[in-house]
């Protein structure tokens, strides 16, 4: 079955830059989302990008795909304390139940 | 404003009890999703459902029950055959719109005493 890869947990200072990390194995996805969750909270779309695009930039967000090694990247320039969150890799395809499917998350710490 | 309601946000459960939690929408989304999150774990799916009178399993509904007879709500149903019910559990829905995204509820917190 499918499945989605992350490192669990990423420490940086606050006004450095943040890259998040994801590999996964499904060939037929078609969309790849990062989500963000704060502590006892649900998730929030933060960007998707469409798996025949390389990279999409969301003001302080860039996200990179490279489809050929199957991994991810969420890129966050100057990173605040509010960013600190559990960050989440997604990927679902256009045929079947249309779900997501979910990385284990990572977990963003900014030290001021 | 048009969201996911989930309630309750805490609940708990003694053994052998079954527990119904609730999700509603007014997204006038058609398809409705239950995931179950644990820590250090990404989200798995429990059960879904892409009409209303119509659901599927997901990856992990043993132990678990869902009816969809409005389009507006999912409730979820843990049962006593939940092996291992203590969890956060997600409720999630797609509109029309494209890419699957999934708009999610703010959860519920089921502990089992």
């Amino acid at each position: 079955g499918e499945d989605v890869e992350q490192s669990l947990f990423l420490s940086v200072r606050e006004g450095d830059s943040s890259v998040i990390n994801c590999t996964y194995t499904d060939s037929s996805s078609t969309y790849l989302y990062w989500y963000k969750q704060e502590p006892g909270a649900g998730l929030q779309l933060l960007t998707y990008i469409f798996s025949n695009m390389d990279m999409k930039q969301d003001q302080r967000l860039t996200v990179l795909l490279n489809k050929k090694d199957k991994h991810l990247s969420l890129r966050i320039a100057d990173t605040q304390t509010g960013d600190s969150a559990i960050y989440f890799c997604a990927e679902s395809s256009d045929t079947g139940r249309r779900a997501l499917t979910f990385g284990s998350g990572t977990r963003l710490q900014v030290q001021p | 404003d048009g969201g996911i309601t989930q309630s309750p946000k805490y609940l708990f459960r003694k053994e052998g009890q079954n527990v119904t939690l609730s999700c509603e929408q007014n997204l006038n989304h058609d398809a409705m999703y239950w995931y179950r999150q644990d820590p250090g774990q990404g989200l798995r799916l429990i059960y879904y459902s892409q009409i209303v009178n119509d659901f599927q399993k997901g990856d992990i509904a043993e132990g678990y029950s869902v009816s969809r007879e409005k389009k507006e709500s999912f409730p979820l149903t843990v049962t006593s055959a939940q092996k291992n019910p203590t969890a956060f559990y997600l409720c999630a829905s797609r509109g029309t719109a494209g890419a699957n995204v999934l708009t999610f509820g703010a959860g519920s917190r089921l502990t089992v005493l």
